[in-house]
């Protein structure tokens, strides 16, 4: 079974606090991806990566950035946490075609 | 741009059948998704129809009709644990191999006895 691993399913960080979001996946998946997920949003896309040290820009890129310096890790960084940013983050892999696999989620708190 | 509608909240009972549409706007298309998520969980794949015309996986259906810009997720025989929140997504088309996908909003499905 493919497994995607996140670090921390809860984090409370203070305001301008640095965030580190880990996410791990055992599938040799080539593209991964961030999503943030709030009530009556949806899922929207923050960034994701095709390759090893490549990364494309989703729709609400602001105050993120992200790592992905193996294949089988993506980091989504927040370099100065701001309320605004408490949400679930969800990370995703995929193979070349197929579905999206689903890590269980990381609610983050930001006071 | 891409958009996606879908309803917020569907209630039915067990053991009834209850339709999720999902209306969808697109530069270009590349199949319809439907992901289910309990909650806390993680979203989990249920279909993907890339034709027109209806896919079957168990009690679990998915209808697309790329003409209307139309899709459905059916679930029949509703049973308690179905209650979840239900997404439809398409490929964005201008994202390559990389498969990213937009979701709607969700709608949240509530079984009662």
């Amino acid at each position: 079974d493919v497994k995607v691993t996140q670090s921390s399913r809860y984090l409370v960080k203070r305001t301008g606090e640095k965030v580190f979001l880990e996410c791990v996946q055992d599938m040799d998946h080539e593209n991964m991806f961030w999503y943030r997920q709030d009530p009556g949003l949806g899922l929207r896309l923050i960034y994701f990566s095709y390759d090893v040290k490549m990364k494309e820009k989703g729709d609400i890129p602001e105050g993120y950035s992200v790592s992905r310096e193996k294949k089988e890790r993506f980091s989504l960084i927040l370099e100065s946490a701001s309320t605004n940013q408490t949400s679930m983050y969800l990370c995703a892999s995929r193979p070349q075609s197929g579905e999206l696999f689903f890590g269980e989620g990381s609610r983050l708190t930001v006071l | 741009g891409q958009s996606l509608e879908q309803p917020s909240e569907v209630t039915a009972v067990e053991g009834a059948i209850v339709q999720i549409n999902c209306t969808y706007q697109t530069s270009g298309f590349y199949g319809l998704s439907w992901y289910q998520q309990h909650d806390g969980g993680a979203p989990t794949f249920l279909s993907y129809n890339a034709l027109d015309g209806l896919e079957e996986t168990g009690r679990f259906s998915s209808f697309l009709s790329r003409s209307d810009s139309y899709g459905y997720l059916l679930l029949q025989e509703l049973q308690m644990k179905d209650s979840a929140s239900y997404f439809c997504a398409v490929r964005d088309p201008g994202s390559g191999n990389t498969g990213k996908l937009i979701f709607g909003q969700g709608t949240t499905l509530q079984v009662k006895p």
